[in-house]
């Protein structure tokens, strides 16, 4: 089935450093959304990207899909100690509305 | 406008019980997603509702997990009898009409199974 990967798992980042997630699907995907998960929070929706090799921006947050659009990565620029949380991305399984999510980098943030 | 309602937000049962979890979108969202995370891992896709069909429910462990959307307004998903893997926290998202739109999450219902 349809598999949504995530590099790194974990990442410690002292603050004022930079930041990417990458991720990587089996399959081609329609759209690609990112998600930010406080620790003891929920998913809140950051973004989604739909054409092929599309670049948005959000502040410090920079956000790319792949060409062939099976690949995403976030860069966020100069963390913070507000950027903590565990960072997912999520794909459409094809046709379907059904959303596969990564398996998730989390981020801390040492000041 | 109301986000996504879940409740309870903690539940602890003994192993055998029946839980039952409910989730209410935000008001006008057809679409409804019920998903669960263990142990700090992925976010696993349990269920999708489109108003009050299933329209996939490939993500349901087995025949103990039961979803419902009578009305398709609130669902609530059923775990009869609860076993140990069952626990963890489920979440429901909520969005509109298709499938390009963000999905808004609820704070979750963490179940713990004793």
């Amino acid at each position: 089935g349809q598999q949504v990967m995530q590099i790194p798992q974990y990442q410690h980042v002292q603050e004022g450093e930079d930041f990417t997630t990458y991720c990587n699907s089996s399959t081609t995907l329609s759209n690609i959304q990112w998600y930010k998960q406080r620790p003891g929070g929920h998913p809140v929706f950051l973004i989604q990207l739909v054409k092929s090799g599309e670049v948005k921006k959000q502040k410090r947050l920079t956000f790319q899909f792949g060409e062939a659009k099976k690949n995403s990565s976030l860069h966020i620029t100069a963390t913070q100690t507000t950027d903590v949380g565990t960072y997912f991305c999520a794909g459409p399984t094809s046709g379907t509305y059904k959303y596969i999510f990564g398996t998730g980098t989390r981020l801390k943030v040492l000041a | 406008e109301a986000g996504v309602t879940q409740f309870p937000s903690h539940s602890v049962i003994e192993k055998g019980q029946t839980v039952t979890l409910r989730c209410d979108p935000i008001s006008g969202h057809d679409n409804l997603y019920w998903y669960r995370r263990v142990m700090g891992k992925e976010i696993k896709f349990l269920l999708h509702f489109v108003k009050e069909s299933k329209q996939d429910e490939s993500g349901m462990p087995n025949n103990r997990f039961l979803a419902e959307r009578t009305g398709g307004t609130y669902s609530t998903l059923k775990v009869q009898p609860a076993e140990l893997e069952d626990s963890g926290v489920y979440f429901c998202a909520s969005s509109q009409s298709n499938s390009n739109q963000p999905q808004h999450f609820g704070d979750g219902t963490r179940l713990s199974i004793l």
